[in-house]
């Protein structure tokens, strides 16, 4: 089976850096992927991990270490369009953990 | 590239009846769809994994008599919700994996969901 966790709110200030973390553990491991959703639409695919280590986007960073069970989301100079849920997800039938809120204050 | 539909974006029925969700890819074909439903804030939900020519694997607790899916080409799939009642009332969304996609890699591309109300 499939465990997944994540914080259930964070909250930050507009120029600011947040680090949204995932801890998961599953049977079968073929990456990592965090997706951003703005409420009432569907996700956009943001990063996928599957090698230890950082890969970086622009704004976003998503580091994994697959011997901890563990995935953080980086998002840098935080802009209000970032306030949405952010969600991980694991496994071949794609398992998304809670979702962690972000919303970003003026 | 990479682009799914869903149709209807928003459904409003009466308690008892049937309501079907097309899940479309349009510029790729997908060997797999996954089905999620998500109640208001809470995450994504899978329901059932639908293979192109096969019958689908529901997840635990989800009923297959009331989720009907038929996967009958690699570019659609549809979710059948069975005398649906208010409980039903979620947002549904599908996904689709490509058929054709790099190695290693397990990208599911996301529909815009389905809003179904019922009454």
């Amino acid at each position: 089976g499939q465990n997944i966790d994540q914080p259930t709110e964070m909250t930050a200030t507009e120029g600011a850096i947040v680090q949204i973390n995932c801890t998961y553990q599953t049977s079968g491991f073929n990456g990592l992927f965090w997706y951003q959703q703005h409420a009432g639409e569907a996700p956009t695919f943001l990063s996928y991990n599957v090698l230890d280590g950082l890969e970086e986007k622009g704004r976003f960073s998503s580091f994994l270490s697959r011997s901890k069970g563990y995935s953080y989301l980086l998002l840098k100079e935080l802009q209000m369009k970032d306030s949405a849920s952010y969600l991980c997800a694991v496994g071949q039938n794609f398992v998304f953990g809670p979702g962690t809120r972000l919303s970003v204050l003026p | 590239g990479a682009v799914v539909s869903q149709h209807p974006s928003r459904v409003i029925c009466k308690s008892g009846t049937s309501v079907k969700i097309e899940c479309r890819s349009l510029d790729f074909q997908a060997t797999t769809m996954f089905w999620y439903r998500q109640f208001p804030k809470q995450s994504l939900m899978l329901m059932a994994t639908s293979n192109e020519g096969s019958k689908a694997t529901y997840e635990q607790g989800v009923e297959k008599d009331k989720f009907l899916i038929n996967h009958a080409s690699l570019t659609l799939s549809t979710l059948t919700v069975t005398s649906a009642h208010p409980e039903d009332s979620s947002f549904y969304i599908c996904s689709a994996r490509p058929l054709d996609r790099l190695a290693g890699t397990d990208t599911q591309y996301f529909g815009p969901g389905t809003r179904l109300t019922v009454l």
